[in-house]
C-alpha cells in the first residue's frame, strides 16, 4: 500500500535561516510527489511537484525539494526562512500510471521565529 | 477565479441530523474529491469523482454519499450524523485527463461540528 511519512509533527527554525521539513514515501513504482502549505482557516495550496528528471524542484514563494528515489525521500528546503513561511505542510504521493489517488503525509507544522 | 468553493463554511449538527456539503469548481476539471482533515491524520480521502458521471469511494467512504451532479459540482451528504464525523472537510478539483501529474486544487474547507 501507498504511504506518506513526515517524521516530524513540528519545525522550528529563526527567520533567516534554512528550512528542511522532511517527507518520505512508499509508492510502488515510479511516484509523482507534491508539496502543499495550509494557512490558518484556508485550504490547501500547491507548491511544487517531482514528475522525472532534475532531482531538485523549485516551486512557489523560494521553496524547492529534493526527490532522492534510493532514500525513497523528498524534503521540502528553503535557503533563508520568512515568519510568513510559518504553516502546515504536507506532503503527498501518487502512482504515475492510471488514475490513482493522492496519498497525504500527516502534516508538519513549521514556526519560524523573527 | 473562485476556484473551488465550498459551502456552508461552518456547520453544527446534533447527532442524527442530515446535512449536504455542496462544492463548486470553475476551473472546467473533470475529477473532483471530499477529504476530512482531523488532527494528527493529515487528509483522508472519502469519496472522489473521476470525471462527470462517476463516483467512487476513498479511503473513509462509511457514513457518506456523493452526487456528481455535473462537471462543476461535487456534493457530500451526511444522511444520520454522529459525533465521529465532526472534522474539518475539503472539496478539491484536478483536470486528470492530461495526466495525473496536476495538482490539485482546494476550498477553504466546511467545518464540521457533531452534538
Amino acid at each position: 500500500a501507498q504511504s506518506v511519512a513526515q517524521p516530524e509533527d513540528q519545525v522550528n527554525v529563526a527567520e533567516g535561516n534554512p528550512l528542511t521539513v522532511k517527507c518520505t514515501y512508499s509508492v510502488s513504482g515510479n511516484p509523482y510527489l507534491f508539496w502543499y502549505v495550509q494557512y490558518p482557516n484556508r485550504g490547501l495550496q500547491f507548491l511544487l511537484k517531482y514528475i522525472t528528471g532534475d532531482n531538485l524542484v523549485k516551486g512557489s514563494y523560494g521553496f524547492e525539494a529534493e526527490f532522492n528515489k534510493s532514500q525513497t525521500s523528498f524534503h521540502l528546503k528553503k535557503p533563508s526562512a520568512l515568519v510568513s513561511d510559518s504553516a502546515l505542510y504536507f506532503c503527498a504521493a501518487r502512482m504515475n500510471t492510471g488514475f490513482q489517488k493522492l496519498v497525504f503525509g500527516t502534516g508538519t507544522r513549521l514556526l519560524v521565529s523573527p | 477565479n473562485a476556484g473551488v468553493t465550498q459551502t456552508p463554511k461552518f456547520q453544527v449538527l446534533k447527532t442524527g441530523q442530515s446535512m449536504t456539503l455542496q462544492c463548486a469548481q470553475d476551473m472546467n476539471h473533470n475529477s473532483m474529491y471530499w477529504y476530512r482533515q482531523d488532527p494528527g491524520m493529515g487528509l483522508r480521502l472519502i469519496y472522489y469523482s473521476a470525471s462527470e458521471g462517476t463516483t467512487d469511494k476513498g479511503e473513509v467512504p462509511n457514513g457518506y454519499n456523493v452526487s456528481r451532479l455535473n462537471k462543476r459540482e461535487f456534493s457530500l451528504r451526511l444522511e444520520s450524523a454522529a459525533p465521529s464525523q465532526t472534522s474539518v472537510y475539503f472539496c478539491a478539483s484536478s483536470e486528470s485527463r492530461v495526466g495525473p501529474n496536476q495538482p490539485q486544487h482546494f476550498g477553504d474547507g466546511t467545518r464540521l461540528s457533531i452534538l
